[in-house]
């Protein structure tokens, strides 16, 4: 099963702060996702990337940056962070764009 | 548009009973995917069936792709099956998620 770990797992910071969210898989997918998931929603795509270099913009990427620097590793980056972003953030990967998705643990973010 | 709907979007079940989850799909996806998120927020991949019928344990994933639409069955409930269940389909190598359906199921 593939493995994908999020860090941090939880985050407060302040409004117009700067948050970095990692996440890491170790089944050599090539697809990896960033979404959010608000209170009572599904999920939503904000950036997805099909290798290392490459950069996809999902649904809701306002406000939001993201890079894949090797096939493992994506981070999401929140450079002025608005109390809009306080969500529940996944990341997920897969082998190929229609394939099965396998997430993370999920990092709880709040802005105040 | 919305691409996936769900229903319903929640369900109150006494335990040993029935359900049935309905997923209704707005493209011509080729993959249905469902999960299942614990109440503290974890998700878990119950089945990616892109047509047909899978069985894991208590749990029958149906798909119907040319009519678009897809269904979770789970019998004999229990209450460790609480939490809210999604499912998602993809398009254009994109996946699109339904709102869920919460489910509770009580002793």
């Amino acid at each position: 099963e593939a493995a994908v770990t999020q860090s941090p797992r939880n985050k407060v910071t302040v409004t117009g702060g700067n948050v970095t969210l990692s996440c890491r898989q170790t089944n050599s997918h090539n697809y990896m996702y960033w979404y959010r998931q608000d209170t009572g929603h599904g999920l939503r795509l904000i950036h997805y990337s099909y290798g290392a270099g490459n950069l996809q913009i999902g649904d809701v990427p306002d406000g939001y940056k993201a890079t894949r620097t090797t096939q493992e590793d994506f981070f999401l980056l929140l450079e002025l962070a608005s109390p809009s972003q306080t969500s529940l953030y996944f990341c997920a990967s897969s082998d190929w764009g229609g394939g099965e998705q396998y997430f993370g643990p999920g990092t709880r973010l709040t802005v105040l | 548009g919305q691409q996936v709907q769900q229903s319903p979007a929640s369900l109150v079940l006494q335990e040993g009973e029935n359900a049935e989850l309905q997923c209704n799909f707005s493209s011509t996806a080729t993959r249905l995917q469902w999960f299942y998120q614990h109440p503290g927020g974890r998700l878990v991949s119950l089945f990616y069936n892109p047509s047909g019928t899978k069985h894991t344990g208590r749990l029958t994933s149906t798909t119907v792709t040319n009519e678009r639409r897809g269904s979770l069955h789970i019998s004999s409930s229990q209450t460790t099956d609480s939490g809210t269940y999604f499912c998602a389909i993809d398009n254009n190598n994109r996946i699109f998620f339904g709102d869920g359906t919460q489910l509770v199921v009580k002793p």
